[in-house]
């Protein structure tokens, strides 16, 4: 079956613009998850959806950083006033509820802020 | 101290042999723990997930676990060039946090034919 797409798979902006990364998960999966990694490090944890609600935000890094997931299955990161420091691979995962939790990967959006 | 620390690497094998991933996590109660395989440029791909002190065998990947030493790590048998790129170890957090995975900076593996 079809896997965890992410759009756009590169997206370059300008310092102080806004932009919106779109996650669409595993079908029938209820858990979202969305990383950043930086080059040369692991994921970096920065907030996850149970159904429509946030479940842990607690890795997002500030308040520019928003994220929401409406109906349950896609979900929409928004980053405003984006600052060169936000340059980093953004990725999405999504999980079935249930103990073991495998996380499985999308593609990842690969954000250049100039 | 880190949370989930790994060598970076890299970690260089010959074509045939065992290569051995080293991950030591700081939480004890820590309960999920993960192997994500990543290519250069790509994302993390799920290669192996063990939950229970011991080894978990699937191919040529074992997964082995200590949690009294609070040690993970992944064995590569007949190590192939196609298995050269970077090693992930996550660890599953616990309690209200939810399902949030805990990653190390991951080892770069080399297996030259």
């Amino acid at each position: 079956g079809a896997g965890v797409s992410q759009t756009p798979s590169n997206k370059v902006t300008e310092k102080g613009k806004y932009v919106e990364l779109r996650c669409d998960p595993i079908s029938g999966h209820t858990a979202l998850y969305w990383y950043r990694q930086s080059l040369g490090q692991g994921p970096e944890f920065l907030i996850y959806f149970q159904g429509t609600g946030a479940a842990d935000d607690s890795g997002l890094p500030n308040d520019r950083f928003f994220a929401v997931r409406p109906e349950g299955s896609v979900s929409t990161l928004k980053i405003q006033r984006t600052e060169r420091g936000d340059s980093a691979v953004y990725l999405c995962a999504s999980s079935s509820s249930g103990t073991y939790n495998e996380q499985f990967f999308g593609p990842g959006t690969r954000l250049t802020v100039l | 101290q880190k949370e989930v620390e790994q060598n970076s690497g890299p970690l260089s094998v010959p074509e045939g042999a065992i290569a051995s991933l080293n991950c030591t996590y700081s939480d004890r109660g820590s309960q999920s723990f993960f192997w994500y395989r990543q290519y250069s440029g790509k994302s993390p791909e799920l290669i192996m997930s063990i939950y229970s002190n011991g080894d978990k065998e699937d191919g040529r990947f074992t997964a082995q676990l200590n949690k009294a030493s609070q040690y993970v790590s992944l064995l590569i048998r007949d190590s192939q060039p196609s298995d050269s790129a970077t090693y992930l170890c996550a660890v599953r957090a616990l309690g209200n946090q939810g399902g949030k995975l805990i990653f190390g900076q991951g080892t770069e593996l080399s297996v030259k034919p």
